[in-house]
């Protein structure tokens, strides 16, 4: 069964500290990736997405992803916090057909200390 | 302008009722979802239309009906709320699926949500 897993549920970094958070995934084949962020209150964004090529994607906001697919893994990485990064992080995974069905990891919380 | 706009942001509503959530999306796209967050913050799709034909519904109760007048617009009504239905909405849109056979994908795009609070 396809599946995410965010294995942090809650994560503090101190501004300016470098930042990242996990994503583990289970699926047949290569599934297209992606990062949301979720600010109090708001919808989701979309960070970064990965579809193909080059396994190191570049978003908004000064945020990067990697795929591992070895690892079955997709990380998303900032190397220095802003305190209005904080938000709820989702990493989501998508088969690679028309249905456009997202499946979500359970999200990290992240917290910033001044 | 906002890209997809539902509405309403709040409800409150007693168990039993009916209520409806509208979404229009103004991106031209053919390709409309609805997700569900729980209090968990998980979310779940619940069903997705592509040119007006229901593609996916994910097992959800059918006290919930989908509506699609237009491409534009998916509208979500709920009968005889339950307090278990309490959570988020949200609708979502792309251009097709993700894999419309472009190397780059198609992104979807989400709304702001809809906050429904059954009591």
């Amino acid at each position: 069964a396809q599946s995410v897993t965010q294995p942090d549920i809650h994560i503090t970094v101190s501004e300016g500290a470098s930042l990242e958070l996990r994503c583990n995934y289970s699926y047949g084949a290569t599934p297209y990736l992606f990062w949301y962020v979720q600010s109090p209150g708001q919808g989701l964004q979309l960070l970064l997405k990965y579809f193909s090529g080059d396994t190191l994607v570049q978003g908004i906001k000064g945020f990067e992803a990697e795929f591992k697919r070895s690892q079955s893994s997709f990380n998303l990485r900032k190397p220095s916090v802003h305190w209005s990064d904080a938000a709820e992080y989702f990493c989501a995974v998508g088969a690679r057909s028309n249905t456009g069905k997202l499946i979500f990891g359970q999200g990290t919380t992240l917290q910033v200390k001044p | 302008d906002t890209a997809v706009s539902q509405t309403p942001k709040y409800l409150v509503t007693q168990m039993g009722n009916d209520k409806s959530i509208k979404c229009e999306q103004n991106l031209g796209h053919d390709t409309m979802y609805w997700y569900k967050q729980d209090s968990k913050k998980f979310l779940k799709i619940m069903f997705s239309y592509n040119n007006k034909e229901l593609i996916i519904n994910e097992t959800v109760p059918n006290r919930f009906s989908p509506k699609s007048p237009d491409k534009a617009h998916l509208n979500l009504h709920i009968n005889s709320l339950e307090l278990g239905d309490s959570a988020v909405y949200f609708c979502a849109s792309s251009q097709g699926g993700l894999g419309r056979g472009h190397s780059s994908g198609n992104t979807i795009y989400f709304g702001e949500g809809s906050w429904l609070t059954v009591v």
